[in-house]
Formats: structure tokens, sequence, C-alpha cells
């Protein structure tokens, strides 16, 4: 059970480039999200998704998108890389149980935008 | 607009001391509150999270308080040991999926 794995760790791109971070995840939860982590900011939630075809905005969307063809992976899509994309950027699954809601985050991929 | 505010952002403590992290709240909709704990280099992991139905819940070392009429909530950090020194995240949802974070408490606890 490797839990959520995500790739790369770390990224650099150039501003204008796009880009795809992949997630994966293998406890077979129906909700996965992405966040954002910025210094002093706490993390932002980008996308989530209930389950395989349904996926939906968070607070902070613009520049990303997102789709989920099947339980397991949860890809996130730079459409064209800006410097303000600059972040540590967090996948997460959720295990609902007796009304606990245990978010399972990855390792986080660093990305940095010139 | 931050929907959930924290604070302080960072607090030093000597061993065996309380640690005292504070959150607020203005959507009364939300219904879940957890706090996480992350480490540097790592993703946060979930600590422990309370419901509005009651006002407290320990676990081991860690207790929320919740005031549901003041729309506040604080996590406590009794004895606290050198190994807790890290970064403390509050958030509220309401639905328990998509969570709105305060900005983060940076935890160093002293020998």
């Amino acid at each position: 059970n490797a839990g959520v794995t995500q790739t790369p760790k770390f990224q650099v791109l150039k501003t204008g480039q796009s880009m795809t971070l992949q997630c994966a995840q293998d406890m077979n939860h129906e909700y996965m999200s992405w966040y954002r982590q910025d210094p002093g900011m706490g993390l932002r939630l980008i996308h989530y998704s209930v389950g395989a075809g349904i996926t939906d905005q968070g607070e902070v969307p613009n520049g990303y998108n997102v789709s989920r063809s099947t339980t397991e992976d949860f890809p996130l899509r730079l459409l064209s890389a800006a410097p303000s994309q600059t972040s540590v950027y967090f996948c997460a699954s959720t295990e609902s149980d007796s009304g606990v809601y245990e978010q399972y985050f990855g390792p986080g991929t660093r990305l940095t935008v010139t | 607009q931050q929907q959930v505010k924290q604070s302080p952002q960072s607090l030093i403590v000597q061993k065996g001391g309380i640690s005292i992290i504070n959150c607020a709240y203005e959507n009364t909709a939300f219904d879940y509150f957890p706090w996480y704990q992350q480490f540097p280099g790592k993703g946060p992991a979930l600590l422990i999270a309370i419901r509005p139905d009651v006002s407290e819940k320990k676990e081991g070392r860690f207790t929320i308080s919740f005031n549901k009429s003041a729309k506040q909530f604080s996590l406590h950090i009794m004895d606290s040991q050198p190994g807790d020194s890290a970064t403390y995240f509050c958030a509220a949802s309401y639905s328990g999926y998509a969570l709105n974070f305060g900005k983060g408490t940076s935890l160093l606890v002293t020998p």
C-alpha cells in the first residue's frame, strides 16, 4: 500500500510552458483533491473530484485543469505556466470513516516557474 | 478571503510546557474542524478532528477545544516535546472534504 504518490518531486518550468503533475492513490478513495502551499498562506484548494468523471473547482482554480478518468489517478495540468504558480503542490485522497474525514497527502511537488 | 484565521504565526515553548494554537471561522455552515501537523519536506498529516456537537476532544497529549457560539477552536498540546516541533494547520469544512486551511503556526519546542 503506497498511499498517495506524486511525480515529479521537483520541476522547473519557463513561463508559458505546460506540464502535468501526476497523482495516484491505491486506497480506493473516491474523493481526491489538489492544494497549493505558499509561504505564510497555508494550503489552498485548487480542484477536487468526488469520483471518476466528476471534478469541481476549489478556491484557486485559474490556470489549472484536472480530469479524473479512473479512481486511482488525478492529474493536475498547468496550461501556460506563470511565475505566480511557483509553489508546492499537494495531492490528497480522503477516507471517510464514522464521521472522520482523513485526508492523506502525498509528498508534494515543488514547482518553480521562471 | 481567508475563511479560517489562525494565531499565532509562530510559537516557542519549553519542553514539558503547553502549546496553544487558536483558530476562528466565520462560516456557520462549517461542521468539521481538523488539525494537521506538517514536518519540513512532508505533506500534512491529520492530528485530531472535532465536530461542533462536542466542546472538547482529547487524543493523548492533543486536545481540541471548541466554542461554537464564539466560532473559535483551539489546539492544546500538553507536555510539549521537541519532536512536536512542526507546523500546525487548523482547517474547517462543511463537507469533510474541501478543507479551508488557516495559514499555519510554526511551533518550536526547546529542550
